[in-house]
């Protein structure tokens, strides 16, 4: 089955400066990939996502990345803000929405 | 309209007991799923339905878990004989995506219920 690695699992940044977060996949059938944003006590939060017939996507300061043949993607965040900090998941998916997830990134942006 | 609702929040159960977490999706979501997420983890796949249809039970991690999902709305996550390593977050999931497709669509999570078994 897929397996979702992700890291770095902590990223300390200040604020306006960028932060990466990369995950890799396994499974060559895996056809969407979104990003989840989960503060504490609260529900993950769909951010961005990505479809395999895209390279790259971006919404206001956030863009995903994704490289087929290498099995990876990308979530980049440009201008960190405080309210940027939270735990960020990426997830990848065959079919049936079925998603399997990484281990998820703490990413703490310090004014 | 109203996003995934579920309940209770949190629930404290001592071991051996059986516990029932409520789910309401979104009004109109054909497919709903079930994910377990441990403290410091990712979430991670229980059961998915389409409709009243449970197409995928494979997350399961025993016996003890049962769901169900009868009207093709509201479902019920059951988990009979708790214990301790049951402990987690639930979350409930819903999406409108109607069976195999090529496009996806996004994937609304509720707050989860909190299982504490003491």
């Amino acid at each position: 089955g897929e397996n979702v690695e992700q890291h770095p699992s902590t990223l300390s940044v200040q604020e306006g400066d960028s932060a990466v977060i990369k995950c890799t996949y396994s499974d060559s059938a895996s056809n969407y990939f979104p990003w989840y944003k989960q503060e504490l006590g609260k529900r993950p939060q769909l951010i961005i996502d990505i479809r395999s017939n895209v390279g790259e996507k971006k919404d206001q300061r956030i863009a995903v990345t994704l490289n087929k043949t290498a099995k990876h993607f990308s979530l980049h965040i440009t201008e960190t803000q405080p309210e940027d900090s939270a735990v960020y998941f990426c997830a990848a998916s065959s079919g049936f929405q079925k998603l399997v997830f990484g281990t998820g990134t703490r990413l703490l942006v310090s004014p | 309209g109203a996003g995934v609702s579920q309940s209770p929040r949190y629930k404290v159960a001592k071991r051996g007991q059986d516990v029932a977490l409520r789910c309401d999706p979104i009004s109109g979501h054909v497919s709903l799923f079930w994910y377990q997420q441990a403290l410091g983890q990712g979430p991670e796949f229980l059961t998915y339905f389409q409709n009243e249809a449970q197409l995928d039970k494979s997350g399961l991690p025993s016996d003890r878990f049962f769901a169900e999902r009868p009207e093709g709305s509201v479902s019920t996550l059951k988990i009979q004989r708790t214990q301790q390593e049951d402990s987690a977050v639930y979350l409930c999931a819903s999406s409108f995506n109607q069976g195999r497709q090529t496009y996806n669509s996004p994937l609304h999570f509720g707050n989860g219920t909190r299982l504490t078994v003491t």
